[in-house]
């Protein structure tokens, strides 16, 4: 596709419930990174893959946040058993091998009640 | 640790007028620095970047930053603001080097343009 696209665009979720994000990096961009955005707030740099290996998942702030890119093209962040403090604008961007510019998809923006 | 500090948190200018939005950084070599702009329900767009050669580095929509070492500091600036420019502006550093751009963003300063 032309740019990087991210679904859903937003997401209510009752404390307790597992959500799926989905992104779909730039044709061809072989690194994929998540971010989250809380409400004023910059972006926090959540994981990292290189086509379908997950090289650093340092940011991930519990074991409830797994990610996974299975062919090394779309990717699943997954939050299970939310809380309040999972709301925020999950970002997701990809770049080109060798180049370091990301591009950025719209984000999630998921609010858990 | 890489980090990064943008002072203002809201700036209000006239159209027309000039803008500068401050943007410091900490980081223990030579830095990769960033401007993005995020206009509202939109995912973040690149301003422009420095690595090396020119500390003064042109960007799209007629901005540029100043990469001033001895301050630790990447200013944006642009000379005349048009109301399309009122939006989030955020800055970040990364490695130079290494397997890959783990970028560290800055708070982020949210900029109103005024009639």
């Amino acid at each position: 596709g032309a740019g990087v696209s991210q679904s859903p665009r937003y997401k209510v979720a009752k404390r307790g419930q597992d959500v799926a994000l989905r992104c779909d990096p730039i044709s061809g961009h072989v690194s994929l990174f998540w971010y989250q955005q809380a409400l004023g707030q910059g972006p926090e740099f959540l994981t990292y893959f290189q086509n379908e290996a997950q090289l650093d998942k340092s940011g991930l702030p519990s074991d409830r946040f797994f990610a996974e890119r299975p062919e090394g093209s779309v990717s699943t962040l997954k939050i299970q058993r939310t809380q309040q403090e999972d709301s925020a604008v999950y970002l997701c961007a990809s770049t080109a091998l060798g180049t370091n510019e990301q591009f950025f998809g719209p984000g999630t923006r998921l609010t858990v009640l | 640790a890489q980090s990064v500090t943008q002072p203002d948190i809201h700036i209000t200018v006239s159209e027309g007028a000039s803008l500068e939005l401050r943007c410091n950084y900490s980081y223990g070599a030579t830095p990769y620095l960033f401007w993005y702009v995020q206009s509202p329900g939109q995912g973040l767009q690149l301003l422009l970047k420095y690595f090396s050669g020119d500390t003064l580095v042109q960007g799209i929509k007629g901005f540029e930053a100043e990469f001033k070492r001895s301050q630790s500091s990447f200013n944006l600036r642009k000379p005349s603001v048009h109301w399309s420019d009122a939006a989030e502006y955020f800055c970040a550093v990364g490695p130079s080097s290494g397997g890959y751009q783990k970028v560290t963003f800055g708070t982020g300063t949210k900029l109103q343009v005024i009639p």
